[in-house]
């Protein structure tokens, strides 16, 4: 099946570092990659839409100079928290839609496996 | 705007029991609803999704999950719940793009 891989799992960086997150599409290509924050015990909010070849798309609230995102080919997105802040400490998930056409049996979303960011 | 809505923040079964995690959606036109698990530190698990057709719709590891337009909801259930069902299950409507609940915990005790 469809197989979005995320790294790393779990990354510790001081205050005012930036970390890269980066998702991978494994055996599909991932035209569209969503940014989604998850606070302990708490829903996905969803961050920012990464389209390949083009800006990304960041909801609103979500500074798009902090949380860089790079969608350069179609296999790869890129989430760059730069200037980490304690604040920044979260769960960072991708997601890539296998189809965009609901008629289509395989139409649904992938997951990565998400990255735990400590900032201290 | 498109949105679901989990009324319960967890729920507490006996191993063995029938699991039900409630979800209602409010959405213009057809739903596209989908339902995720997630054990601690992980991404998120497919369990099923309605798109059109059935109302009851069966998923991965015997859950399943009755549309009902009337009363504009898409519950999940298990006939017989197992410890290792304890998590975090999230309700989700597709607009283009997921929007979730906010989650249900669910604790199956032995």
């Amino acid at each position: 099946g469809a197989v979005v891989s995320q790294h790393p799992s779990r990354v510790i960086c001081k205050s005012g570092t930036s970390v890269k997150i980066e998702c991978r599409s494994l055996d599909f290509q991932a035209t569209t990659m969503f940014w989604y924050r998850q606070f302990p015990k708490q829903s996905l909010m969803l961050m920012a839409t990464s389209n390949e070849g083009s800006k990304a798309t960041y909801e609103q609230g979500v500074e798009k100079d902090k949380f860089l995102i790079n969608h350069a080919s179609l296999t790869l997105s890129t989430l760059t928290v730069t200037s980490a802040h304690p604040e920044d400490s979260s769960f960072y998930i991708c997601s890539a839609p296998r189809k965009t056409e609901r008629r289509l049996a395989n139409y649904g979303y992938t997951f990565g496996s998400g990255t735990r960011l400590t900032v201290v | 705007a498109q949105s679901v809505a989990q009324p319960e923040d967890q729920v507490n079964v006996a191993e063995g029991n029938p699991l039900t995690v409630k979800c209602t959606y409010s959405v213009s036109g057809n739903p596209y609803l989908f339902w995720y698990v997630q054990y601690p530190n992980r991404g998120l698990q497919f369990l099923l999704k309605y798109i059109t057709g059935d109302n009851l719709v069966k998923g991965s590891y015997g859950f399943e999950a009755e549309f009902n337009k009337s009363q504009t909801s898409f519950h999940l259930k298990k006939p017989s719940a197992l410890v290792s069902d304890s998590a975090l299950y999230f309700c989700a409507v597709d607009d283009y793009k997921l929007s979730f609940g906010a989650g249900t915990t669910v604790t199956v005790r032995a």
